[in-house]
Formats: structure tokens, C-alpha cells, sequence
């Protein structure tokens, strides 16, 4: 099993900042990852897959990056309803495994 | 707008059963793989149980081999998770999410897109 390792836990940011979250993979998963955004009470919505293509109606400041066992997802310019816990996933075979979350929140 | 809809969470005692059951709309159902994935209270996502487009090709997380079965009903675009010998460790909301379609390229991973809002089910005496 892969074992996806977010970072950090808790991220305390400010409107109009850059945040940089981190997923780190226990195996090469090649580009088969995605990131998810949820929030309070509702279902994990798509950001990205393929570790760099931005999900249909996902707004340009959220950008994947990386490839094999290191990816970040950068969020440019926070908007107030950017403040979330987001998840990675990889989807590089079964069994499928996400990482333990980053809750981003207001500074 | 691609809608899933989970019912039939609930209480349960430990070892008892339950099936969910997953309605999806505005999409063709018969094409795409579906996953179960859950969330304890105040934790993390976890990836329960995935099946193909047809039904052929069905994985399971080791915390629920044996004791939960994945299922579809492509003609009513119906997707099922039966959940028997219940666990308190198995309290969570449980989400049902498509995956891609399989139809022309064969059943392979595949992230989650969209998901459904979830069905709490409870476990305990």
C-alpha cells in the first residue's frame, strides 16, 4: 500500500496569500494524483488530477505540480472561501489511498 | 449537472448489516466506475470499495474484505455497498464517487469526480 504523507497539518494563512501544501508518496506514483478541497459538512470536491490539470471550473489560482513521490498544490492569491482541509489521493493502483489532510485556515 | 445521491445509513449494532445505496443522474451510468469511500467523525478520507463500469472488476480495502460487497444496477443507475458483521470501527460517513469511464480503454484507477453527499452510518450497541 502507498502511503501519502501531507505537510503540513495545519497551515495559517492570511487573504491574498500564497499557500503551499505538500504531498510526499512512499512509491513513485508517477503523475496518478489528485488533490480534493472539503469543507465543513459538505463532500470533498475535484482540484486537480494527473498531479497538474485543474478539474473542470476550478479558478486558475490553484496549480498542481510535481511527479513521481513529490507534489505540491499551490494556491495564489487565497480567497476567503479557499480555507478548507484539502486531501491528496493517488490513483496509481488499487489499493487507493489519500493522505491524512492539510487544513488550511485564516491567519 | 452529474448528481449522486447515497441513502440507507443508519444505526446498527455491532455485527449487524446494512446496504447503502447510491441514485445517480444526468449521467450514463452504465459507463463509469464507481467507488465507496468513507470518513470517520473529525478524520480523514478513506477509500473502502471500487467496481467497473460492468460489475466484472471489484476491489476492496483490507479493513472490509469479507465483509463488505460492492454492486451495481446499471439499468436503474443504482450503485450498492452491503456492509455485513459491522464494526464500532466502521462508524463514518460514507460517500459514493464515479470514477472514469471504462467503456473504451478498459477498467484502470482513476480519480473521484463528483461525489456524492454522503450517508452517516453509526455503529453501536
Amino acid at each position: 500500500e502507498i502511503v501519502l504523507t501531507q505537510s503540513p497539518a495545519t497551515l495559517s494563512m492570511s487573504p491574498e496569500d500564497r499557500a503551499t501544501l505538500s504531498c510526499r508518496a512512499s512509491q513513485s506514483v508517477t503523475s496518478n494524483l489528485a488533490w480534493y478541497q472539503q469543507k465543513p459538512g459538505q463532500a470533498p470536491r475535484l482540484l486537480i488530477y494527473g498531479a497538474s490539470t485543474r478539474a473542470t471550473g476550478i479558478p486558475a489560482r490553484f496549480t498542481g505540480s510535481g511527479s513521481g513521490t513529490e507534489f505540491t498544490l499551490t494556491i495564489s492569491g487565497l480567497q476567503s472561501e479557499d480555507f478548507a482541509v484539502y486531501y491528496c489521493q493517488h490513483y496509481n493502483d488499487w489499493p487507493y489511498t489519500f493522505g491524512q489532510g492539510t487544513k488550511l485556515e485564516i491567519e | 449537472e452529474v448528481q449522486l445521491v447515497e441513502s440507507g445509513g443508519g444505526l446498527v449494532k455491532p455485527g449487524g448489516s446494512l446496504r447503502l445505496s447510491c441514485a445517480a443522474s444526468e449521467m450514463t451510468f452504465r459507463n463509469y466506475g464507481m467507488s465507496w469511500v468513507r470518513q470517520a467523525p473529525g478524520k480523514g478520507l478513506e477509500w473502502v470499495s471500487s467496481s467497473s463500469s460492468s460489475g466484472s472488476y471489484k476491489f476492496y480495502a483490507e479493513s472490509v474484505k469479507g465483509r463488505f460487497t460492492i454492486s451495481r444496477d446499471n439499468a436503474k443507475s443504482l450503485l450498492f455497498l452491503q456492509m455485513n458483521n459491522l464494526r464500532v470501527e466502521d462508524t463514518a460517513v460514507y460517500f459514493c464517487a464515479r470514477e472514469g469511464d471504462d467503456t473504451l480503454t478498459g477498467y484502470s484507477p482513476s480519480w473521484f469526480d463528483p461525489w456524492g453527499q454522503g450517508t452517516l452510518v453509526t455503529v453501536s450497541s
